[in-house]
């Protein structure tokens, strides 16, 4: 059985970077069938996809936050990360760590618990 | 403003159906046959209910069905259970430079 598990701080002061990793467990992040994706959810809000990797390494990011964010896999220690650079409380959110099959889907199947990170001095 | 347009909250009474649609463009629900649905109940990690339009993943419900017409794609719930209370999420994927897109979620209320 597939598990993910964000790790991270819970709390980035703003302008400084949020740092999260995502761990797989039961899987390889050096499948070729899947892509690993960062979702986040504001409180009280909806969905937003945030990016995704390939185990090549190609990313793919969502415009509204390409010039902040970038996505990189660890492939020996079976991790996924997250960097969002310059946070401000508008990035104060769930963050989820996802398996999508292929590249032209919107299927996740797995999913991990989710992390809070609150940006605040 | 999510990409996908749903409506904000749906009700209705145990047993009987509803149905949650999902509006996108023809960049995306209208292009392709990637659409998938989620439920989120309060606190809960989103779980996967139908992809690829109208498939269930193993252990869903038969209840849960999914349909699409153009560019609209539609989640159909029938024989309402109090348990099928919970936040609904389309998503699509898109030849836009985003990727994947969600909807802005559909609040079920059963009564």
């Amino acid at each position: 059985q597939l598990q993910l598990q964000e790790s991270g701080p819970g709390l980035v002061k703003p302008s400084e970077t949020l740092s999260l990793i995502c761990s797989v467990s039961g899987g390889s992040t050096s499948s070729s069938s899947y892509y690993w994706d960062w979702i986040r959810q504001p409180p009280g809000k909806g969905l937003e996809w945030i990016g995704t990797m390939y185990y090549s390494g190609s990313t793919y990011y969502n415009p509204s936050l390409k010039s902040r964010v970038s996505i990189s896999v660890d492939t020996s220690r079976n991790q996924f990360s997250l960097s969002l650079t310059s946070v401000t409380a508008a990035d104060t959110a769930v963050y989820y760590c996802a398996r999508r099959i292929t590249a032209a889907s919107a299927y996740f199947d797995y999913w991990g618990q989710g992390t809070l990170v609150t940006v605040s001095s | 403003q999510s990409a996908l347009t749903q409506p904000a909250s749906v009700s209705g009474s145990p047993g009987q159906s509803i149905t949650i649609s999902c509006t996108g463009t023809s960049s995306d629900v209208g292009a392709y046959n990637y659409v998938s649905w989620y439920q989120q109940h309060p606190g809960k990690v989103p779980k996967l209910i139908i992809y690829d339009v109208g498939h269930r993943p193993s252990g869903v419900s038969y209840r849960f069905s999914g349909s699409k017409s153009g560019n609209t794609a539609s989640l159909t719930i029938s024989g309402l259970q109090a348990e099928d209370e919970a936040v609904y999420y389309c998503a699509s994927y898109t030849s836009s430079r985003t990727y994947v897109v969600f909807g802005g979620g559909t609040i079920l209320t059963v009564l």
